[in-house]
């Protein structure tokens, strides 16, 4: 078990539609992050949690809105996506923020928009 | 220039050689660098870290050069379960990652 879990593994939504995605940390972590992969390009920095107070936004359109109501739980709530935010999204989570220590991943979210 | 890069290979070796990457940062300001390694359409999974001194963990070593801004991964005596997608991550207040270098280990 990965300790950082995260639902559905697999999304189809339209491009109207409004989905969340869940992130679950089982790892007694501060911080928590929200990644992008897209094919054939590096994993983007979209948002970053400390103690569920978020601490950083890396311009990310506000299509894109996350919610950390606890240390352990994360949200993406998507809403009018476009085809290219079509990628895995990927949650991780670290004892604190800062790169100290590694982060652990959880098995991402891969979402197609059509 | 992109903040961290890899060669993105890929590099395809025999059974039981070795194989090097390395992996360059633009922020000289970077204080942890890490190696994950990453399989076909699966997660990142925590390496190793690099440390100042380098270090080792059985058939991987790790280097850090803050001079040049670049860390490298050795890998010897490679095994067909090496094959995967390496990636560097790096930064400050958060890590950054290169797009990954992808290994084939052939038999």
């Amino acid at each position: 078990e990965t300790g950082v879990t995260q639902t559905p593994r697999h999304l189809v939504m339209g491009m109207t539609n409004k989905k969340s995605l869940k992130c679950e940390q089982h790892l007694g972590h501060n911080a928590m992050y929200w990644y992008k992969q897209s094919a054939k390009k590096p994993l983007e920095l979209m948002f970053v949690y400390s103690l569920e107070e978020r601490v950083e936004n890396n311009s990310v359109p506000s299509r894109f809105s996350p919610e950390c109501p606890n240390s352990s739980h994360l949200f993406l709530h998507l809403h009018t996506l476009q085809p290219e935010d079509s990628a895995l999204y990927l949650c991780a989570s670290s004892r604190q923020t800062g790169t100290d220590y590694g982060y652990t991943f959880g098995s991402g979210t891969r979402l197609t928009v059509v | 220039r992109k903040e961290v890069e890899q060669d993105p290979g890929p590099f395809n070796v025999p059974e039981g050689a070795t194989v090097a990457f390395n992996c360059t940062y633009s922020n000289s300001a970077s204080q942890s660098f890490f190696w994950y390694r990453q399989d076909c359409r699966k997660e990142p999974k925590l390496l190793m870290s690099v440390y100042s001194s380098g270090n080792e963990d059985g058939r991987f070593t790790a280097q850090l050069n803050r001079a040049s801004q670049y860390i490298s991964l050795l890998i010897r005596d490679s095994k067909l379960s090496d094959s995967a997608t390496y990636l560097c991550g790096t930064g400050r207040r958060a890590l950054t990652f290169g797009s990954g270098t992808r290994l084939q280990v052939q038999p």
